[in-house]
């Protein structure tokens, strides 16, 4: 089965960090996203990605960056950590079908990160 | 754009009774809609999606659900849960022929099923 790889499962970091969230896929997917999940607002998608070194902003991209050098990875950054930053982030993955009839959403189980 | 609105934010329900989590969604086009189940301490899965076709989606571990385009509904029903489906649940809706990554997610319903 696809796996879906977080590098940390909780992060702790301080105020005006560098930040790096990574992300690993085994199943060759051509399309990577990367959600912040908070209590009482659902998935809200921060940035994706359909190829190396492509990237497309989300609905709030805005403290973030992200990097794809190679298919399997997509590393979400966050140049200067913010305490409203502090959230639980997913990252998932789907391979290039051309819509939702055949593709199939694969998570990761998530980094708790806290910016204290 | 689209919105999602899962009605009950928690849903407290006994082993072996029904249950049904409720989603009303609003689009301007046409949609694709999903149900995905999170268990504590990990991803989200999908359960089943609405593409086309028959109203009435069957997906894994007993559950369905109902498109109901007039009311703009896709809930969820189960007829008798476990214990094992304490969890959260989200609705998501996409535009149709857009990568399911781009969905919109409801806020979640927290299903705990008591013994």
């Amino acid at each position: 089965d696809v796996k879906v790889t977080q590098s940390s499962r909780y992060l702790v970091k301080r105020t005006g960090e560098k930040v790096f969230l990574e992300c690993v896929q085994d199943m060759d997917h051509e399309n990577m996203f990367w959600y912040r999940q908070d209590p009482g607002l659902g998935l809200r998608l921060i940035y994706f990605s359909y190829d190396v070194k492509m990237k497309e902003k989300g609905d709030i991209p805005e403290g973030y960056s992200v990097s794809r050098e190679k298919k399997e990875r997509f590393s979400l950054i966050l140049e200067s950590a913010s305490t409203n930053q502090t959230s639980m982030y997913l990252c998932a993955s789907t391979r290039d079908s051309g819509g939702p009839r055949n593709e199939k959403l694969f998570f990761g189980s998530g980094t708790q990160l806290s910016v204290l | 754009a689209q919105s999602v609105t899962q009605l009950d934010s928690q849903v407290p329900v006994f082993e072996e009774a029904p249950v049904e989590l409720r989603c009303n969604y609003s689009s301007s086009v046409s949609v694709y809609l999903f149900w995905y189940v999170q268990y504590p301490n990990q991803g989200l899965q999908l359960l089943l999606k609405y593409l086309s076709g028959s109203t009435l989606v069957k997906g894994i571990n007993g559950f369905e659900a109902e498109f109901n385009k007039s009311q703009t509904s896709f809930h969820l029903r189960k007829p008798s849960v476990h214990i094992s489906d304490t969890a959260e649940y989200f609705c998501a809706v996409t535009p149709a022929n857009t990568n399911a990554g781009k969905s919109t997610f409801g806020d979640g319903t927290t299903l705990t099923v008591k013994p």
